[in-house]
């Protein structure tokens, strides 16, 4: 079956201290993985796809990773306007259809 | 360029009535999919059109139905509400196969 997993559930870290969110993911075949960002009462927001394992994308202070079986979701020195929660989503090649984990919640204080 | 837009926002519906929500994709993206998104489950998929034809299909039932218009726009409807059907309705459009889907701001659907 299926599956992605995302972790922590939940993520409290000090204004500057950088660390990483994990999205392990079981699927028949993998074509792209993407990153979201979703603040509360919004659509989630897209910030990155990675198509093959060693691709890494960066956006300010965010940066993704690829492995075959994980992605990493890096953020160097974040800011309190970087809380929010991150979702990953698969898609898989037989169709246009995607997977989301159920996200990491991230709060950062000043 | 304007982003994915969804009507209503809010919705307060009574258990037994239907109800109908719509999505406006960005312009040029032909591929419309909806998300139901809850605490407990995180965003599950309902349903996929492209070009007015529904690709692909989520696990829920019958009672939640789609459609897409000529002019890609969307409308899903959900027929004798349950309580459990009370969620965020996400929409979200894209270029096709191999593309990132941007979401609207959601349809916060209420039962009572």
């Amino acid at each position: 079956e299926d599956q992605v997993t995302q972790s922590p559930e939940a993520l409290r870290l000090q204004e500057g201290e950088s660390s990483s969110l994990n999205c392990s993911y079981t699927v028949s075949g993998l074509r792209g993985l993407f990153w979201y960002r979703q603040d509360p009462g919004k659509g989630p927001e897209f910030l990155f796809t990675l198509y093959s394992a060693g691709e890494e994308k960066e956006k300010e202070r965010l940066k993704a990773t690829l492995t075959k079986k994980e992605s990493f979701l890096h953020i160097t020195a974040p800011k309190p306007e970087d809380s929010a929660t991150y979702l990953c989503a698969v898609q898989l090649n037989t169709g246009n259809q995607f997977y989301f984990g159920t996200g990491t919640s991230l709060t950062v204080i000043p | 360029k304007a982003g994915v837009t969804q009507t209503p926002r809010y919705l307060i519906k009574t258990r037994g009535q239907q109800v109908t929500l719509s999505c406006s994709p960005i312009s040029g993206h032909r591929s419309v999919s909806w998300y139901q998104q809850t605490p407990g489950q995180g965003l599950q998929f309902l349903f996929e059109y492209f070009s007015e034809t529904q690709r692909n299909k989520g696990n829920f039932p019958g009672r939640f139905s789609g459609r897409q218009f000529s002019n890609s726009r969307s409308e899903m409807n959900v027929s004798t509400l349950e309580l459990g059907d009370s969620a965020l309705y996400l929409c979200a459009s894209s270029r096709g196969f191999r593309y990132e889907q941007y979401f609207g701001p959601g349809t916060r659907l209420t039962v009572t």
